[in-house]
């Protein structure tokens, strides 16, 4: 069984800093892993996928890496700003698992002080 | 309208009421699923549908019931509910090929918060 997880829970960080949001996973036989943000009593917000067979994917100031071998991903958060205030959460699909079912991790909360 | 859409976006209802819940998808997708997100846990997958087939029920109690008339909308109908089914409920789409080889992105939607008094 799948297990997802994330450190720390929660990041408090002054505004301009660089930060890394963790996420591990047990299962390495992934079709891909997903990071979403989500803000307050709102939905996921999609920020990168990384396909199995790639090691990173970059979006502005997010760059997101995949070691499957060690069942690790990272967000990697570049001057970050009091708008990146949110809940960053990690999903995985593992493959043999039903079509569809991811498995995602309690999720980083991540505050960022002006 | 794009994306995914669900309505209503607030829900207050009793015990004994019936209401459902809606979601749209415009993005072309194969797949929708229901999530529920309760305060500090975890997001629970409740049912997936594939091809407006159902081929996940995550043990969820009967009062829950879905329904996917066609590729690009879900529903959630409810009944006879609990104080402790209270959280937000998340719709979701995504994209698949038969076999699974191919794999997109999920989409969500931006949740119904129901209350349940």
């Amino acid at each position: 069984k799948q297990e997802v997880t994330q450190i720390p829970a929660a990041l408090s960080v002054p505004e301009g800093e660089n930060l890394v949001l963790n996420c591990s996973f047990t299962d390495s036989a992934i079709y891909n892993l997903q990071w979403f943000r989500q803000d307050p009593g709102k939905g996921l917000t999609s920020l990168l996928l990384i396909q199995s067979s790639q090691r990173e994917q970059t979006s502005g100031r997010l760059n997101a890496s995949l070691d499957k071998s060690s069942g690790r991903s990272t967000l990697y958060i570049a001057a970050s700003q009091p708008g990146d205030s949110a809940t960053y959460l990690c999903a995985v699909l593992t493959r043999g698992a039903l079509l569809g079912k991811s498995t995602f991790g309690d999720g980083t909360t991540l505050t960022v002080k002006p | 309208e794009t994306g995914v859409t669900q309505t209503p976006r607030h829900l207050v209802m009793g015990m004994t009421n019936k209401k459902s819940l809606k979601c749209e998808q415009h993005l072309g997708h194969n797949a929708m699923y229901w999530y529920k997100q309760s305060a500090k846990k975890p997001l629970e997958l409740m049912f997936v549908y594939n091809f407006k087939e159902q081929t996940e029920n995550n043990s969820v109690p009967s009062r829950f019931s879905p329904e996917c008339p066609n590729s690009s909308h879900l529903f959630l109908h409810l009944h006879t509910l609990q104080p402790e089914d209270s959280a937000l409920y998340l719709c979701a789409s995504s994209r698949f090929s038969r076999g699974g080889e191919l794999s997109y992105e999920q989409y969500f939607g931006p949740g119904t918060r129901l209350t349940v008094t």
